[in-house]
Formats: structure tokens, sequence, C-alpha cells
């Protein structure tokens, strides 16, 4: 089990530039869930899929992020244009949810994004 | 909506001495509970997660937490912290809008 692979490690881009952030979870695992984590925030959910489909991204912050997961065993986090506020560590995760919830999540190892 | 406090940003503890996260929830309805440990330029692994099957969780790394419905707590322990436990500690809980809300977490630092 290789765990969920985010790529890249670290990204760093000027201001107004596209930002793409990728996510491979666990194979079998049916729900995917991105995160940020900054030092003034904490942990933030910003969207949620469950067998590929977008159920909740009310957090995602604004038009300017998008997500998508064309396929069970990837998704993209997108930025566009990106800002300095939007730096911050970017994580992925991904669990089999069946009908109970107690399904723990399991995290890759993030994206740290500098947006100068 | 569901919300998970951790009292303390910062604990430190001498080594072997006793390892005590505060987390409180709140929830009209038990939530399942997690704890998550973060070790510096890492994501989140799992210490161990509350399902009601039992009140006192035991978890990897001699970590164990124990829920107490009456006073909404889910505290983490390890009786004899080791200089590698230093790390960042998350409690969680899951509603059943199945959304995971974290605490703002506990940076534990460990003393030789």
């Amino acid at each position: 089990d290789a765990g969920v692979i985010q790529s890249p490690r670290h990204e760093v881009t000027e201001m107004g530039q596209e930002v793409t952030l990728r996510c491979k979870p666990i194979s079998g695992h049916n729900s995917l869930f991105w995160y940020r984590q900054t030092m003034m925030r904490g942990l933030e959910l910003l969207i949620y899929f469950n067998n590929n489909v977008p159920i909740d991204d009310s957090g995602m912050p604004e038009d300017r992020f998008s997500a998508k997961m064309p396929n069970a065993s990837f998704s993209t986090l997108k930025i566009q244009p990106s800002e300095p506020r939007d730096s911050a560590v970017y994580f992925c995760a991904s669990s089999l949810e069946g009908d109970r919830d107690s399904s723990p999540l399991h995290f890759g190892n993030g994206t740290r994004l500098t947006v100068t | 909506a569901q919300s998970v406090t951790q009292l303390g940003s910062h604990v430190s503890v001498s080594e072997g001495a006793l390892v005590l996260l505060r987390c409180n929830y709140s929830s009209s309805v038990p939530p399942y509970l997690f704890w998550y440990v973060q070790y510096p330029n890492q994501g989140l692994q799992l210490l161990l997660k509350y399902t009601s099957a039992a009140t006192l969780v035991k978890g990897i790394n001699d970590f164990e937490a124990e829920f107490k419905k009456s006073e909404t707590s889910f505290h983490l322990t390890k009786p004899s912290a080791h200089m590698s436990d230093a790390a960042e500690y998350f409690c969680a809980a899951r509603s059943s809008a199945r959304q995971l809300t974290f605490g703002s977490g506990t940076q534990l630092t460990v003393l030789p």
C-alpha cells in the first residue's frame, strides 16, 4: 500500500499564475478530501468527493479554486489565478466510506505552496 | 455545527513523564472521535479512534484516549513520554454529515 500520493511536494509560483495540485488516493478508497493547513486557520476542509462526485465544496474559498476527480484514482486542485494568501500546505486524504462514519482518513504528505 | 476544542496549543513534558492532551467536542449526539499525529513536513497519521465500542481506546505507540460523554471530552494520554513523541496532535470529530472537523492542534515538546 503506497498510501495517498501527492505531487508536487513543494510549489513556488508567482502571483497570478495557475497552480495545479495532484492527488492519487489509496486504491479501493471511495472518498477523497482536500484540506488546507495554515498557522492562522489550522486545517480547513475545502472539498469532499464520494465515488468521484463532489459532495460538499462549501469550503472552497472562492471561484479561483476548483477541484476535479475524473476517476477513482486521481484528483486535482487548481488555483487560477494564485494569490499570496493562498500560500499554505494542501493535503489530500482518502477513506473507504461505508454505512458508518467511523472510517479514518488517510493523508498524503501534502503540497507546500508558496505564492510570491 | 460540530466543533472541537483542544486546550493548550503547546504542551511540554519531560521525557518519561505523563502526556495529557485535552480535547472537548460539542455535539448533542456523540460523534466518532479521532486523534491524529503530525510530524514535521508530513501528513496526519491516525493514532486512534473512538467508535462507541469501548470508552477507553488504545492506539499506537502506547497512546490511549478515554471518551467521557458527561464531560464531552476525549483526552489523549501516554504514561511515559519519549523524545520521538514530539509532534503536533490533532483531535477530530465526525458527525453524520461525514465531515471531519479538526481541533486547532497541540504542539507537544518532550524535554530531555
